[in-house]
């Protein structure tokens, strides 16, 4: 059975404070891991998509690493507008479900 | 491009009634999902469908039901609410060769009294 396990499950930074944010997961062989962000009272909004250990994938303040057991998403220089739930989800070769860890709220502070 | 539209927004359902969650995907997607999030279990897989005509059951179906008619609509059926089935639903899509994720839905916030 697939687990994703996330940590920290809260975070607080500062402002321009950078950080990383934990993903380890189980799965038989994987296909795909997924980074989302979910903004409280909407569905989650794609972020990045890893498929081999070793693969970065960036995007503004975010980059996105993968290892053979875990995936860190690291924040640098974070904004408020940063602050939102960031989830992680594994699909494995055999078929096409996700699935999700818990998520890590993050709150960065001005 | 709407993207994925989830309707209604919010439904308050007496224990034993049942309803359907509306899901219409603009994009020709082939996949599509359908999730409940509570607090503290993160997104939990009820049904899929990767194609119109097939659907298969997730981590968590039991007291739902899903048909995949087209490729744009998959439906999602309480068939007799539980207060257990109080929680938001997210219906999700995506392509079947893209390298991209699911695109979500806003959610339908359910409560079941």
């Amino acid at each position: 059975e697939d687990q994703v396990t996330q940590s920290p499950e809260a975070l607080r930074l500062q402002e321009g404070e950078s950080s990383s944010l934990n993903c380890s997961y189980t799965v038989s062989g994987l296909r795909g891991l997924f980074w989302y962000r979910q903004d409280p009272g909407k569905g989650p909004e794609f972020l990045f998509t890893l498929y081999s250990a070793g693969e970065e994938k960036e995007k503004e303040r975010l980059k996105a690493t993968l290892t053979k057991k875990e995936s860190f998403l690291h924040i640098t220089a974070p904004k408020p507008e940063d602050s939102a739930t960031y989830l992680c989800a594994v699909q494995e070769t055999s078929g096409s479900r996700l699935t999700f860890g818990e998520g890590t709220q993050l709150t960065v502070n001005p | 491009n709407a993207g994925v539209t989830q309707t209604p927004k919010f439904q308050v359902l007496k224990t034993g009634q049942s309803m359907t969650l509306q899901c219409a995907q603009d994009m020709n997607h082939e996949y599509m999902s359908w999730y409940r999030q509570d607090p503290g279990m993160g997104l939990r897989l009820i049904h899929y469908s990767v194609g119109a005509g097939i659907t298969d059951q997730g981590e968590v179906p039991n007291g739902y039901n899903v048909s995949r008619s087209t490729t744009e609509d998959f439906p999602l059926r309480l068939l007799s609410a539980a207060p257990s089935q109080t929680s938001v639903y997210f219906c999700a899509s995506r392509t079947g060769w893209s390298r991209e994720g699911y695109t979500f839905g806003s959610g339908t916030r359910l409560t079941v009294v």
